[in-house]
């Protein structure tokens, strides 16, 4: 158990909804990042929060955006769903995000969209 | 952009035989080289990481990589596989300190015969 919690753990929606996953990082964390895992695309960066602000951003859709509240939690909103966005969407989070820390991923939510 | 290249999307060895996983980096400046391991529906565990100290790095689990620049590669070892060792590997390459430019690569499926 890594310490990083997401839910749900699966979601199942239709083309053209709305959808917020939820994550919860590791106690004391302050960096809290978000992939994309996809059969075709591979596991892909999204976006990073440190405490509470955008610090980078990846290889994320207009149609996607992410938050982090004052309490650490993170929220990724996807919306105008198509069939692609199907994917395991994680959730990693790490203490100051430097590069010598560990990323600690959490267990993940399974988006299909149908 | 750095980038990684992992040779071979499925390798399969025997119980107690040599596991060699390869991964090959491209980088504009000096990396931090990971590997993690994703083991069937659980998210990315940290086995390892290079950042700058001993190029030859021991991780869990009994694996250990030797980052090796002349041939700007990462290669995963283990002596012998063992049978829980089945899973998925990927090595992953990053330039900031902020760690938030991770490229992973397209993973290693490994299977491990009895």
């Amino acid at each position: 158990d890594s310490g990083v919690t997401q839910t749900p753990k699966h979601l199942i929606t239709a083309t053209g909804q709305r959808v917020t996953l939820r994550c919860s990082p590791r106690s004391g964390d302050l960096s809290v990042y978000w992939y994309q895992q996809s059969l075709d695309q591979g596991l892909q960066f999204l976006i990073q929060y440190y405490n509470g602000e955008e610090r980078a951003k990846g290889n994320i859709l207009e149609r996607f955006s992410a938050q982090q509240f004052p309490d650490l939690h993170s929220e990724l909103n996807l919306s105008s769903l198509e069939l692609g966005d199907s994917a395991l969407y994680f959730c990693a989070s790490g203490p100051s995000g430097g590069a010598s820390n560990e990323q600690f991923f959490g267990p993940g939510t399974r988006l299909t969209v149908l | 952009a750095q980038s990684v290249t992992q040779l071979g999307s499925h390798v399969s060895v025997s119980e107690g035989a040599l596991v060699l996983l390869r991964c090959n980096y491209s980088s504009s400046v000096p990396p931090y080289l990971f590997w993690y391991v994703q083991y069937p529906n659980q998210g990315l565990q940290l086995l390892l990481k290079y950042t700058s100290a001993a190029t030859l790095v021991k991780g869990i689990n009994g694996f250990e990589a030797e980052f090796k620049k002349s041939e700007t590669s990462f290669h995963l070892t283990k002596p012998s596989a063992h049978m829980s060792d089945a899973a998925e590997y990927f090595c992953a390459v990053s330039e900031s300190d902020n760690n938030n430019d991770m490229r992973f690569g397209a993973g290693t499926r490994l299977t491990v015969k009895p």
